[in-house]
């Protein structure tokens, strides 16, 4: 298993969608995961962390499942400014620094 | 205003020169990172500090130099030995190397080798 996985989409969805992304990570012994929001040409921005089993912050909601390895991002009620790629973001082995995925990319439409 | 800054935003140089990327960052963290993004990839680590004049190996460091100084400040050199230079840089800062804390970056800087 790689050390982070993404699907890289992209997701196309209609405003008012839900949409879910899914991240696979290969080091077991992780316990922070991060996800960082990245516009065309910009640079990431923290969007939401993951501590413990999962956290919600309005419209988004990550989860995380140790045993199957997996953090999940779901964004309910989608906007036109959730158009972005979304970074999924899981510590190096070292524990000294963060391995990013490649990113999903959402694209939402009116 | 706290922040990291990258200059300049876009560079242009010539095959063979090094160049020199600047990162400032006034948020008094400990440590720094570089990444590298290519079209369609994700962000790759090419060196990080812990702290001052310590610096370690990211996954892509050949054809990189860094220097760690200054606390606020963590310049990225990229020789000529760097096959493929054209890139998006991009620097970070966090309050410290443990992997629980967030990483803060910067606009970064569009380099091209024509």
């Amino acid at each position: 298993r790689k050390e982070v996985e993404q699907d890289p989409g992209p997701f196309n969805v209609p405003e008012g969608a839900t949409v879910a992304f899914n991240c696979t990570y290969s080091n077991s012994a992780s316990q922070s995961f991060f996800w960082y929001r990245q516009d065309c040409r910009k640079e990431p921005k923290l969007l939401m962390s993951v501590y413990s089993s999962g956290n919600e912050d309005g419209r988004f909601t990550a989860q995380l499942n140790r045993a199957s390895q997996y953090i999940s991002l779901l964004i309910r009620d989608s906007k036109l400014s959730d158009s972005a790629t979304y970074l999924c973001v899981v510590p190096h082995q070292a524990g000294t620094a963060l391995i990013f995925g490649k990113g999903t990319t959402l694209s939402v439409s009116s | 205003d706290g922040g990291i800054t990258q200059s300049p935003k876009y560079l242009f140089r010539k095959e063979g020169q090094n160049v020199t990327l600047s990162c400032e960052q006034n948020l008094n963290h400990d440590a720094m990172y570089w990444y590298r993004q290519d079209p369609g990839q994700g962000l790759r680590l090419i060196y990080y500090s812990q702290i001052v004049n310590d610096f370690q190996k990211g996954d892509i460091a050949e054809g990189y130099s860094v220097s760690r100084e200054k606390k606020e400040s963590f310049p990225l050199t990229v020789t000529s030995a760097q096959k493929n230079p054209t890139a998006f840089y991009l620097c970070a800062s966090s309050i410290d190397s443990n992997s629980y804390n967030e990483q803060f970056f910067g606009p970064g800087t569009r380099l091209t080798v024509l």
